[in-house]
């Protein structure tokens, strides 16, 4: 079965800093690789997703992603976050059905 | 994106009473629906796919004779969680499923939260 690790439970950070964290899977065949977002008290939303072509993808809000499959990884990256990105963000992976395995999240709280 | 709602979005039951969470799609007709279970600090479990006149389908561990889906229309489909004790207790979300070019995307209900005391 796949599974998918998050590495970081929570992250606190300021302004401006610039945010990387860290998505892992175990499954050997093709993948299809994505990031969601939950703000607070809101619904999950979807930031960004791989499923061929230029591994570095670009999402909503500033963020970008990069698939590196020799590592199994698909890091969420921001350059410069802003208050707002305060919120719980999950990794998911579908490996050809239709079903979603989600990571176990990661809270970001930014510091204004 | 497809605008996903549930109903009630938080709930307090007590122990051994049955318990109804709705989810509708306002937008799309959604033939498929998918039900997840989420504990604190815990990733989303899908619990079923629900699909619109057939019978849902459960993944391995999750009994379908407590947890009852019913999904009678494109627009609804409903979770009822039959003599609930307390580790039935968490946050329930459901998604739709909309067809796209590469990818049937979800997009989410923003979760029932159940308590049972």
């Amino acid at each position: 079965a796949q599974s998918v690790s998050q590495h970081n439970h929570h992250v606190i950070l300021s302004e401006a800093a610039s945010l990387e964290l860290g998505c892992n899977y175990s499954y050997g065949g093709t993948v299809n690789l994505f990031w969601y977002v939950q703000y607070p008290g809101q619904h999950l939303q979807l930031l960004l997703k791989y499923f061929s072509g230029d591994p570095l993808v670009k999402g909503i809000k500033g963020f970008e992603a990069e698939f590196i499959k020799s590592k199994f990884s698909f890091n969420l990256r921001k350059p410069s976050v802003q208050w707002s990105d305060t919120a719980e963000y999950f990794c998911a992976v579908n490996a050809g059905d239709y079903k979603l395995s989600f990571g176990a999240g990661t809270t970001v709280t930014v510091r204004a | 994106g497809a605008v996903v709602s549930q109903h009630p979005s938080w709930v307090i039951c007590k122990s051994g009473t049955s318990v109804k969470i709705e989810c509708r799609s306002l937008d799309f007709q959604a033939t498929t629906m998918f039900w997840y279970r989420q504990f604190p600090k815990q990733s989303l479990m899908l619990m079923a796919t629900s699909n619109e006149g057939s019978k849902a389908t459960y993944e391995q561990g999750v009994e379908k004779d407590k947890f009852l889906i019913n999904h009678a229309s494109l627009t609804l489909s409903t979770l009822t969680v039959t003599s609930a004790h307390p580790e039935d207790s968490s946050f329930y979300i459901c998604s739709i499923s909309v067809a796209g070019e590469e990818w049937n995307e979800q997009f989410f209900g923003p979760g029932t939260r159940l308590t049972v005391l």
